[in-house]
């Protein structure tokens, strides 16, 4: 079975780091780009971008290019999103997505800044 | 850039039949396939249909998917509307560089 499992519920302060997992199991983990995908409270679904496990290609919508840092590690089959520096607005529900049809999504990781 | 526009909201009664639109900003909406998610409150979103018109093991066929090219959109129609179908509804495609699009979502009221 395809899955897709996100880590914990986050709450930071304004100007903290922090990274994000997603870690895939039940497929060929490098054979299909990983996405991430946002959602701020009561509001729809926005793509951040996008990444390609087998290779690391790796592309940003131009809303988050340089606000966030998308990574995969392939040894361990986990995707993650990064932030150097956490703003209020960053408060979200985060979601990855395995780019199929359809997407596979994760559970989500709240994040409280 | 390519996007998808939804309806901001639509209601309808139990039992009824109620179709939710997604439009197309430029090109052809057939060019790439549709998929439509349910997000119910609390919960991440689940495919109710994908490839246009296919539903996923579980979906009820009450659920379908249609593509209209003379008006660029797609449709989700639900029949035999339910309560537990009320929640957010959200189209999903991709541009012509295979980058994922969403629409706007919409809220279905069942009442």
């Amino acid at each position: 079975e395809v899955q897709l499992v996100q880590s914990g519920a986050e709450l930071k302060e304004p100007g903290e780091s922090l990274k994000i997992s997603c870690k895939g199991s039940g497929y060929s983990f490098i054979s299909y780009w990983i996405g991430w995908v946002r959602q701020m409270p009561g509001r729809g679904l926005e793509l951040m971008g996008i990444i390609y496990p087998g290779d690391s290609d790796t592309t940003y919508s131009p809303s988050f290019q340089g606000q966030v840092t998308i990574s995969a590690d392939k040894s361990t089959s986990t995707a993650y999103l990064q932030w150097s520096s956490l703003k209020a607005s960053d408060t979200a529900m985060y979601y990855c997505v395995r780019q199929a049809s359809p997407l596979r999504w994760g559970q989500g990781t709240l994040v409280t800044v | 850039n390519f996007m998808l526009t939804q309806p901001h909201s639509v209601s309808e009664s139990p039992g009824k039949t109620v179709t939710v639109s997604c439009t197309g900003s430029s090109g052809s909406i057939a060019s790439n396939f549709v998929q439509w998610y349910q997000q119910r409150p609390g919960s991440a979103p689940t495919a109710v249909i994908y490839e246009n018109n296919e539903r996923p093991f579980g979906v009820p066929d009450r659920f379908s998917g249609s593509i209209d090219t003379s008006s660029n959109s797609a449709s989700l129609t639900i029949s035999g509307l339910k309560t537990e179908d009320e929640a957010d509804y959200y189209c999903q495609s991709f541009d012509s560089n295979n980058y994922v699009v969403f629409g706007g979502g919409t809220k279905l009221t069942v009442l």
